[in-house]
């Protein structure tokens, strides 16, 4: 099955800086990896995903970068700021369909120096 | 979007009761739903899908008999952890894709549910 990697599992950034975070999948066949940010004791929320016809797509100040062939994919946000202190998860999918089910990466959490 | 809810957001039970966790769908009908647990400050790991009308489909190491899960709506999903053990205590979320979604696969989560056992 499915096994996505995420890396750094923390990151401290100045705020006003950048962060990227890393995630490798490792079934080809996946074709959507969305973003979430979680909360303290919340749901996930999806922040922006990319399917596998896209190579990179921008939403303000979040990005997400895809490499189908090293089966990488990246998260980038600039211009940070404190709100945006979370876990943030990557996520792989096969299909599009609502029985395609969703693997997690292991997280990261985001803090953002004042 | 979408709105899916859970209840209960917290339940304490004692060692060796069984409980049940509801997710429904509040807006929107779902063929499948999906259930996870989440341990503190690790990630949402899959248990499994749960299919309107037929059985469940479970993840590897996954115990079936212990994390019983029937979808006989197309709006509610029921997870019932039996027998609760101290090491069942976790934070569970399910989550679905509303199919009216046009080139949307949004997967929509609950708010989730703490679960203790004591």
């Amino acid at each position: 099955g499915e096994n996505v990697e995420q890396h750094p599992s923390t990151l401290s950034v100045q705020e006003g800086d950048s962060a990227v975070i890393k995630c490798t999948y490792s079934d080809s066949a996946s074709n959507y990896f969305p973003w979430y940010k979680q909360e303290l004791g919340k749901r996930p929320q999806l922040i922006i995903d990319i399917r596998s016809n896209v190579g990179e797509k921008k939403d303000q100040r979040i990005a997400v970068t895809l490499n189908k062939t090293a089966k990488h994919f990246s998260l980038h946000i600039t211009e940070t700021q404190p709100e945006d202190s979370a876990v943030y998860f990557c996520a792989a999918a096969t299909g599009y369909s609502s029985a395609s089910k969703i693997i997690f990466g292991s997280g990261t959490r985001l803090s953002i120096r004042p | 979007g979408a709105v899916v809810s859970q209840h209960p957001s917290r339940v304490i039970c004692k060692s060796g009761t069984s409980v049940k966790i509801e997710c429904r769908s509040l807006d929107f009908q779902a063929t499948t739903m999906f259930w996870y647990r989440q341990f503190p400050k690790k990630s949402l790991m899959l248990m499994a899908t749960s299919n309107e009308g037929s059985k469940a489909t479970y993840e590897q190491g996954v115990e079936k008999d212990k994390f019983l899960i029937n979808h006989a709506s197309l709006t509610l999903s029921t997870l019932t952890v039996t027998s609760a053990h101290p090491e069942d205590s976790s934070f569970y979320i399910c989550s679905a894709r509303d199919p009216r979604g046009q080139g949307s696969y949004e997967q929509y989560f609950g708010p989730g549910t703490r679960l203790t056992v004591t």
